[in-house]
């Protein structure tokens, strides 16, 4: 069965860079989430996008942007990174209407590490 | 603001022991209540999620409750395999999408 599928899977960037995380849910699932892990500690809830429109924010820092295409993959973008930034970034989605009463099914994570 | 936390933070039994991981949370007001599994570096496997309508869901070897009341859900791991090692994650849902997690139980099987 397909599963979520994030791009890329590991990224190196400098401080004060940019990047963009991509995230390709499974098909026909309407709802994406974005959650950060840093080293040793629990996922955090970032934000969650439902149709396309953004449906609850969480800890997201306010350099940090993100949205849902018309073809429901999402983008995370993240500006002016801080090595605090450094972590597994996962992106989940959900089936229709069911949102957060749903299972949340999550792809392999992106690894960002900020030098 | 939802608190969830699993108690042991970490678990080493032999291999076959049945064993209980434990999570609690301060709202019992949740849609629902998830169970993963998460390899060290890898991404989060959803085994078993219970509504909160729900008191129980079964998967294999896997049996997961739910307690509004009491603010707690158990994951029972039958006959244990050194594959189960692993740090086992419960996270609620409440108001809303966002999944809120436990610390994790990092459990060891030792053949």
């Amino acid at each position: 069965a397909a599963g979520v599928i994030q791009s890329p899977r590991h990224l190196i960037k400098e401080k004060r860079e940019t990047a963009t995380l991509k995230c390709y849910p499974i098909p026909r699932h309407d709802t994406v989430y974005w959650y950060q892990q840093g080293p040793g500690q629990d996922p955090q809830f970032l934000i969650s996008f439902y149709e396309k429109m953004q449906s609850d924010k969480g800890s997201i820092p306010d350099r940090f942007s993100a949205q849902q295409f018309s073809d429901y993959h999402s983008e995370l973008n993240m500006s002016s990174l801080e090595l605090g930034d450094s972590a597994l970034y996962f992106c989940a989605s959900s089936s229709p209407g069911q949102g957060g009463e749903g299972t949340q099914y999550f792809g392999p994570g992106t690894r960002l590490l900020v030098l | 603001k939802q608190e969830v936390t699993q108690i042991p933070a970490a678990l080493s039994v032999p291999e076959g022991e049945n064993l209980v991981l434990n999570c609690s949370f301060t709202d019992s007001a949740i849609y629902n209540l998830q169970w993963f599994r998460q390899d060290p570096g890898k991404g989060l496997t959803s085994l078993l999620l219970i509504q909160s309508s729900q008191r129980e869901q079964t998967s294999g070897r896997l049996n997961a409750s739910l307690d509004k009341s009491s603010g707690r859900s158990t994951l029972y791991i039958a006959a244990s395999q050194p594959g189960d090692s692993a740090t086992y994650l419960c996270a609620a849902t409440i108001g809303g999408n966002m999944l809120t997690f436990g610390g994790g139980t990092r459990l060891m099987v030792k053949p």
